[in-house]
């Protein structure tokens, strides 16, 4: 079965600018969690998501926002983009909150480099 | 203190030897414990999966969860050159997040 699916897989933007880094999960997976990846911080996680509502918020600014649809499609924007923000943005799904396996499973992520 | 700590090595082994990879954690509440693997430029791939304290294996891989001391290990046997990549453990309890510790760095050399 497909996994999950991250586009796009790399972006180039300006200062300023504002992004918006989309999440396909695996089919029947409705929990979506969003982490950010970077040398010196290893993964931080942003937020996660289950059936629409958002379940946990991580410690970022309110620049960073995200929304899932009833598909369990999950987006996160960026907004005034800063050059602190360029990192790899992955996206993981889970069963979590429907059942007890809390398994989470990865895309291959968004690489944002902010310029 | 940071929720889960990792050495980031890097580690470095000839092929075949047993590479221990090691994590401790704070918060006694975590129950799940998680192994990824990442290559480079690519997401972190799920390699074990375990439910509080015990041993756990899977071919060349062994996970073992001490939930009295709060340590977290992961042993590769016969390592193998495609092993290189970063390892990765987390952990999670009930309603929180997954926390991820920084990772270490592995490379087999044959």
């Amino acid at each position: 079965k497909a996994g999950v699916t991250q586009t796009p897989r790399y972006l180039i933007k300006t200062r300023g600018q504002q992004v918006t880094l989309s999440c396909s999960p695996i089919s029947g997976h409705r929990s979506v969690s969003w982490y950010q990846q970077t040398p010196g911080q290893g993964l931080q996680f942003l937020f996660e998501y289950f059936s629409e509502t958002q379940r946990n918020k991580g410690n970022f600014p309110g620049r960073f926002s995200g929304r899932q649809f009833s598909n369990s499609r999950s987006e996160m924007n960026v907004s005034t983009l800063e050059l602190g923000d360029s990192a790899l943005y992955l996206c993981a799904s889970s069963l979590r909150w429907d059942t007890m396996n809390t398994e989470a499973f990865f895309g291959q992520g968004t690489r944002l480099t902010v310029v | 203190q940071k929720e889960v700590e990792q050495d980031p090595g890097p580690l470095s082994v000839p092929e075949g030897a047993i590479v221990s990879l090691n994590c401790t954690y704070s918060n006694s509440a975590f129950q799940y414990f998680m192994w990824y693997r990442q290559y480079s430029r690519k997401g972190p791939e799920l390699l074990m999966y375990t439910y509080s304290s015990g041993n756990k294996e899977d071919g060349r891989f062994t996970a073992q969860v001490d939930k009295s001391s709060k340590y977290i290990s992961l042993f590769i046997r016969d390592s193998q050159p495609s092993d290189s990549a970063t390892y990765l453990c987390a952990t999670l309890s009930g309603n929180t997040p997954l926390v991820f510790g920084k990772g270490t760095r592995l490379s087999v050399i044959a």
